[in-house]
């Protein structure tokens, strides 16, 4: 977990609302990854994202969710209209390069949709 | 459905003792597996990884072994310690790919 900061840690919304989850990669680092994690589950791939560009989302939904990562600031994951089925830990990783290998995880918001 | 799974949701295991913990894939073309430790309420955390063209490799306390015949993937920590405790995954890294696919996890718990 070093270095990468995700916020907020908790995140409640009402159905409907907007939300919008924030992670500033590691200084260095301009790879980001974007996963989901359900109670008791391992962690599913949704999106990648180099600076400015998006790499694969093949893991994200196709409506509502969106990411991106500017050229200044962090890499926001919005999820428009939330639904209690996006009730979930969201995790970040970021990476030095394009590579997989040894990859540095946040802690995490955990977003609760009433 | 996911390509990476684990033969047990749950171990539990005394103090000092080792802890073997399993993983099953199913995708050949695969290159890189790596274990991580995850506590309550944090994020993963790398425990250590190993390329297809080994089939072993050590760390402090921890050694991860590859058995490509039979896609199986095991993390064996040695002596135990109550710190060891939380879920632990295995994720693989399929060639060119550039993202993790993770198992569904074991919980390791330490009896004192």
């Amino acid at each position: 977990n070093a270095g990468v900061m995700q916020n907020p840690r908790h995140l409640v919304r009402r159905r409907g609302q907007e939300a919008r989850l924030r992670c500033s990669p590691m200084k260095g680092h301009s790879h980001v990854y974007w996963y989901r994690q359900l109670p008791e589950e391992g962690l599913k791939f949704m999106v990648y994202l180099q600076k400015e560009n998006i790499i694969d989302e093949s893991g994200m939904p196709k409506e509502r969710f969106s990411a991106e990562f500017p050229k200044e600031g962090p890499s926001i994951l919005r999820i428009q209209q939330v639904v209690r089925g996006d009730s979930a830990a969201y995790f970040c990783a970021s990476s030095q390069t394009d590579s997989n290998e040894k990859l540095f995880f946040g802690s995490g918001t955990q977003l609760s949709v009433l | 459905g996911e390509s990476v799974g684990l033969h047990l949701p749950t171990l539990s295991v005394q103090e000092g003792d080792n802890s073997i913990i399993n993983c099953a894939y199913s995708n050949s073309a695969s290159d890189y597996f790596i274990w991580y430790k995850q506590e309550s309420g944090k994020g993963p955390q790398f425990i250590i990884d190993i390329r297809s063209n080994m089939d072993k490799r050590q760390g402090q306390r921890v050694t991860v072994l590859l058995n490509k015949t039979v896609k199986h993937l095991s993390l064996q920590i040695a002596a135990t310690q109550p710190g060891d405790s939380a879920v632990y995954f295995c994720a693989e890294n399929l060639q060119g790919a550039q993202k993790l696919v993770f198992g569904q996890g074991t919980r390791l718990t330490i009896n004192p």
